[in-house]
């Protein structure tokens, strides 16, 4: 069974804290994307990576920043947490092509900054 | 401006009969693709059916059909004959052909299956 795996359901840190979400794919997919999932607000894209060590800004890049090494692993850091972090994470990959490819997601991090 | 718009933040449904998901959407691209997604309390997403912008028919998937109003630029999800295990937050979203990688998603609405 395909699988996107999120290295914590549930995160707790503290503000001004450096914080790492870690996100693995084994359907070796081109893709990847970290989401932001606010009541409301539904999913907003942060930051998304079309091959190895490429990324592209999503629509809320601001206080977070991303590394893709390998092609299978895409990480989502917050240089320093605040509590406007707070919030579910979710990472996501796809093969690239046509615009009917669907997303996998993972099962979300949700973390709380205090 | 908002790409996908759901206007029901929560409903209720009785086991067994059908409810509809509103979601439109803003877009001047000729060439998109429509998706829903269903959220479970577990927190992972999972797909349930995608319409192309270009498709003559609407999508069905089992129990969930899309209601595809190219026109009114709506793509509606219909699920029948409710579960309990429909319980869950549904979420539509688009992504553009001159945005390719790009899916955009709406609020999303939760939806209360009733025994």
């Amino acid at each position: 069974d395909v699988k996107v795996t999120q290295s914590s359901r549930y995160l707790v840190k503290r503000t001004g804290e450096k914080v790492f979400l870690e996100c693995v794919q084994d359907m070796d997919h081109e893709n990847m994307f970290w989401y932001r999932q606010d009541p409301g607000l539904g999913l907003r894209l942060i930051y998304f990576s079309y091959d190895v060590k490429m990324k592209e800004k999503g629509d809320i890049p601001e206080g977070y920043s991303v590394s893709r090494e390998k092609k299978e692993r895409f990480s989502l850091i917050l240089e320093s947490a605040s509590t406007n972090q707070t919030s579910m994470y979710l990472c996501a990959s796809s093969q690239p092509g046509q615009h009917s490819e669907k997303l996998f997601f993972g099962s979300g991090t949700q973390l709380s900054v205090l | 401006a908002q790409k996908i718009t759901q206007t029901q933040p929560g409903m209720f449904v009785q086991e067994k009969e059908a409810v509809t998901l509103d979601c439109t959407y803003d877009t001047s691209d000729p060439s998109y693709g429509l998706f829903w997604y269903k959220q479970p309390s577990s927190g992972e997403m999972i797909f349930l059916i995608y319409q192309g912008s270009y498709d003559q028919q609407n999508a069905t998937e089992g129990r969930y059909s899309l209601n595809f109003q190219k026109a009114r630029k709506s793509a509606n999800l219909v699920i029948s004959a409710s579960q309990l295990g429909d319980s869950a937050m549904y979420f539509c979203a688009m992504r553009e052909r001159s945005n390719d990688y790009k899916l955009s998603f709406g609020a999303g609405t939760t939806v209360t299956v009733r025994a």
